[in-house]
């Protein structure tokens, strides 16, 4: 099936850095989703975005919906240890209320040095 | 809330036999539940997407035959792998969904010996 291009693909960085992460498609979604997922668990929901150019923040994190909807980013400031894992970006279809299957991105493994 | 659930968390089991995965929304009603599929180092796929009191619809390239799913009520979804074999092991994770967005489940972890 389709997969999202996503990078970068792993991050090594520094506690207290920025991180920022993106996703881009060759066609159109209407929704974008990014979750984060530890080892031997499902993954969770960090933000949704349903209209293009839209921008929210959830805490230390903020997502934006690309204007052309084909990509849309990720970023993390201020990154601290509980961070670490594995991010996936993931594209809908349809908008608002619809019930369509997700489209992950390959991940990005973000990695943590004290 | 928006919690999702799924029994067993693991499972071994020996080639040819058939394996019941459970997916509960715990506390809210799901319209539509997806089953994706994950190896290891690798991202989730799409397997299937059910809807309450009606067939799943099957993403290219799964047997629908083999992987049987079964949505009774709106807070459970269930995944039967028949006749597994070695190549099925994999990370077995539903979502449910109220519209939008999709919420996951702990996942399944299926060993087939």
């Amino acid at each position: 099936g389709q997969q999202l291009n996503q990078s970068p693909q792993s991050m090594f960085i520094q506690e207290g850095e920025d991180v920022s992460m993106n996703c881009t498609s060759s066609s159109i979604f209407n929704t974008w989703l990014w979750y984060k997922q530890d080892p031997g668990e499902g993954p969770v929901l960090l933000i949704a975005l349903y209209k293009a150019g839209e921008l929210t923040s959830n805490g230390r994190l903020t997502a934006q919906f690309g204007i052309t909807r084909k990509d849309s980013f990720l970023n993390i400031s201020a990154s601290i240890p509980s961070d670490v894992g594995i991010y996936f970006c993931a594209g809908q279809l349809s908008s608002g209320g619809g019930a369509d299957g997700l489209t992950f991105g390959k991940g990005t493994h973000l990695i943590i040095q004290p | 809330g928006a919690v999702v659930s799924q029994h067993p968390s693991r499972v071994i089991c020996k080639s040819g036999t058939s394996v019941k995965i459970e997916c509960r929304s715990l506390d809210f009603q799901a319209t539509t539940m997806f089953w994706y599929r994950q190896f290891p180092k690798q991202s989730l796929m799409l397997m299937a997407t059910s809807n309450e009191g009606s067939k799943a619809t099957y993403e290219q390239g799964v047997e629908k035959d083999k992987f049987l799913i079964n949505h009774a009520s709106l807070t459970l979804s269930t995944l039967t792998v028949t006749s597994a074999h070695p190549e099925d092991s994999s990370f077995y994770i539903c979502s449910a969904s109220l519209g939008n967005p999709q919420y996951f489940g702990p996942g399944t972890r299926l060993t087939v010996l």
